[in-house]
């Protein structure tokens, strides 16, 4: 009955590759977020998906498209990796009804690229 | 954007001691949440805490919006407790999006 649950939890891979990191949720939320965490712990918001409608893209390059099929899901695409791109990225939900807006996150990804 | 900024950004503690974390923002606060990040690199929520006071356990929060700051005490330290301590806070009151502190690192030595 994980909440928001994120697969793979590990991927290594080599640069240039293409590669998709999964994450979905069972609160019923009607939002959902891809943070990223880089090697000094400090974590940045990359995107915010509302009912399956992008709302917050934060100056990430365009080799990275979230996806999001139902407001249950919402899966991240990065293109043509780069040695940058090794980081934690996690995957958060939040209810935003009114003014309640409490996040949960998911385990994170911790991504490599060689 | 808001700003936020937590302090100290490292606390080494001896079991058993006490401890306040602090978290202060450049605007006014909502949605404000306290987050534990463990050795495993879980992001744990402890408080969602727009205002007043919560206790759970040996950890309280208070949330005084007006000064715009949080406070986080942690009571009986144990080895467990150790990891970074996040706060966060939505830009604006409906944004998708918030902004999250560089963290206090914790380490409570048995």
């Amino acid at each position: 009955d994980t909440a928001v649950s994120q697969t793979p939890k590990y991927l290594v891979t080599q640069m240039g590759n293409d590669k998709s990191i999964k994450c979905e949720q069972n609160l019923g939320h009607d939002t959902m977020y891809w943070y990223k965490q880089d090697s000094k712990k400090f974590l940045k918001i990359m995107f915010s998906y509302n009912n399956k409608e992008l709302i917050i893209n934060e100056t990430v390059p365009n080799r990275f498209s979230p996806k999001s099929p139902d407001k249950a899901h919402l899966n991240l695409h990065i293109n043509s990796l780069e040695l940058g791109d090794s980081a934690v990225y996690f995957c958060a939900s939040s209810p935003r009804v009114a003014s309640y807006n409490e996040q949960f996150f998911g385990p994170g990804t911790r991504l490599t690229v060689l | 954007g808001i700003q936020v900024e937590q302090s100290p950004p490292d606390l080494i503690l001896q079991e058993g001691a006490n401890s306040t974390l602090r978290c202060n923002f450049s605007d006014s606060v909502n949605n404000l949440q306290w987050f534990h990040q463990n050795p495993w690199g879980q992001l744990i929520n402890l408080f969602y805490i727009p205002s007043g006071t919560k206790q759970n356990g040996r950890l309280s929060a208070t949330t005084v919006a007006t000064e715009r700051y949080s406070l986080l005490y942690i009571s009986s330290s144990q080895t467990t407790d150790s990891g970074v301590y996040f706060c966060s806070q939505p830009c604006t009151p409906n944004a998708g999006k918030s902004t999250f502190g560089d963290g206090t690192t914790l380490t409570v030595k048995p």
